[in-house]
């Protein structure tokens, strides 16, 4: 298996624009959480997924993050409109059982 | 609320040299402990899953212990390499959600030739 894989790698966009990530999770696996990661902030919990069903968005900082898993192999995170304080690295992750297996991440930047 | 600190911040020693990084934890009631490697630019790797029976797990010079009853858990790194440069951080569920998993702040180590 390929591993969890995250596109785009990077994504430059301006404020007020839509940004859309996407993440295939590894074929198998029943979880599928979305973190955020800044230096204030560290590692943060945005969003996870059972079975594609949302169990906990309590992580999603305001309404303009969405989250959606339309099928076991695929999910997106979706922010709109943007803002600079958007910026961060968005990691995906999945599992079955307990062990996590993570994304490379995506490296977002809203100017 | 589960809260993760992790000691120290930052830690810089010589190649070879053994070292102990440290996690702690407020609700002892986990499920599991685990840690996780960072490579800068990089997504997370695990190194090391405890479960809440067991005390202790190793993988080749990486050992990692756990004590619930204090809220600690410790990595220890044999003969340390300058590959095991990284951030390593370690996570744990939350309380009432075994399936939240909620990450420390990380402990960023270089190991110096």
């Amino acid at each position: 298996d390929a591993g969890v894989i995250q596109s785009p790698r990077h994504e430059v966009t301006e404020m007020g624009q839509e940004v859309t990530l996407r993440c295939k999770p590894i074929s198998g696996h029943d979880y599928l959480f979305w973190y955020r990661q800044t230096m204030m902030r560290g590692l943060e919990l945005l969003i996870y997924f059972n079975n594609n069903v949302p169990i906990d968005d309590s992580g999603m900082p305001e309404d303009r993050f969405s989250a959606k898993m339309p099928n076991a192999s695929f999910s997106t995170l979706k922010i709109q409109p943007s803002e600079p304080r958007d910026s961060a690295v968005y990691f995906c992750a999945s599992s079955l059982g307990l062990q996590l297996f993570f994304g490379s991440g995506t490296q977002l930047s809203v100017l | 609320k589960q809260e993760v600190t992790q000691i120290p911040a930052a830690l810089s020693v010589p190649e070879g040299e053994n070292l102990v990084l440290n996690c702690s934890f407020t609700d002892s009631a986990i499920y599991n402990l685990q840690w996780f490697r960072q490579d800068p630019g990089k997504g997370l790797t695990s190194l090391l899953l405890i479960q809440s029976s067991q005390r202790e797990q190793t993988s080749g010079r990486l050992n990692a212990s756990l004590d619930k009853s204090s809220g600690r858990s410790t990595l220890y790194i044999a003969a340390s390499q300058p590959g095991d440069s990284a951030t390593y951080l370690c996570a744990v569920p939350m309380k009432t959600s075994y399936d939240k998993v909620i990450f420390g702040p990380g402990t960023s180590l270089s190991v110096i030739p």
